[in-house]
């Protein structure tokens, strides 16, 4: 098992440019994430999906869309990038019950210009 | 809402030292509760979890923590630090009885150092 991957890995942009970073997991989990993380920040939750077909706001999704493609992949994508949203970005799934963890994806470090 | 803060962004300890990294929490309802462990330039891995059972948690790499509902606190310790303990340590919480989809959140972390 892959368990969660990420594309790419790392990414420039130009202020203003689009792109989608990709996740994908190979564990049936139902419930899948996109996280930021920041210097000092810790990590900041984006968007969620808690199953297929459904996807909602986290604490910070302003700038971001994000698509539940199907049960095994999550994509997010950025519209007009901006430097503020130079970070690493992070993929996690999980399965029911609650309390169970999350299982994260190696990252994609983007930088925007 | 809940909120999860470590105290001490850096933690630096020698070799064979103990280990203690702090983490309190904020909620109403004790949550649950989870240490995770990120290497340099690699994604988050579980040391691991609170839910419900033993207060005494033990996790991978001689990691446990104690769950202290008094306290609020969930700190993490090792007895004897080895040098591929470096790495940053998040603790998180998650709503035990609100929270659709299992939601996290993070601590701001603790990056520990550990000298030869």
């Amino acid at each position: 098992n892959a368990g969660v991957t990420q594309t790419p890995k790392f990414q420039v942009l130009k202020t203003g440019q689009s792109m989608t970073l990709q996740c994908a997991q190979d564990m049936n989990h139902n419930s899948m994430y996109w996280y930021r993380q920041d210097p000092g920040m810790g990590l900041r939750l984006i968007y969620y999906s808690a199953s297929e077909g459904t996807t909602d706001k986290g604490e910070v999704p302003n700038g971001y869309n994000v698509s539940r493609l199907n049960k095994r992949e999550f994509s997010l994508r950025l519209e007009s990038a901006a430097p503020s949203q130079t970070s690493v970005y992070f993929c996690a799934s999980r399965n029911p019950p609650q309390g169970s963890e999350q299982y994260f994806g190696p990252g994609t470090r983007l930088t925007v210009t | 809402a809940q909120s999860v803060t470590q105290l001490g962004s850096h933690v630096s300890v020698s070799e064979g030292a103990l280990v203690l990294l702090r983490c309190n929490y904020s909620s109403s309802v004790p949550p649950y509760l989870f240490w995770y462990v990120q290497y340099p330039n690699q994604g988050l891995q579980l040391l691991l979890k609170y839910t419900s059972a033993a207060t005494l948690v033990k996790g991978i790499n001689g990691f446990e923590a104690e769950f202290k509902k008094s306290e609020t606190s969930f700190h993490l310790t090792k007895p004897s630090a080895h040098m591929s303990d470096a790495a940053e340590y998040f603790c998180a919480v998650s709503d035990r009885l609100h929270n659709q989809g299992g939601k996290l959140i993070f601590g701001q972390g603790t990056e520990l150092s550990v000298k030869p």
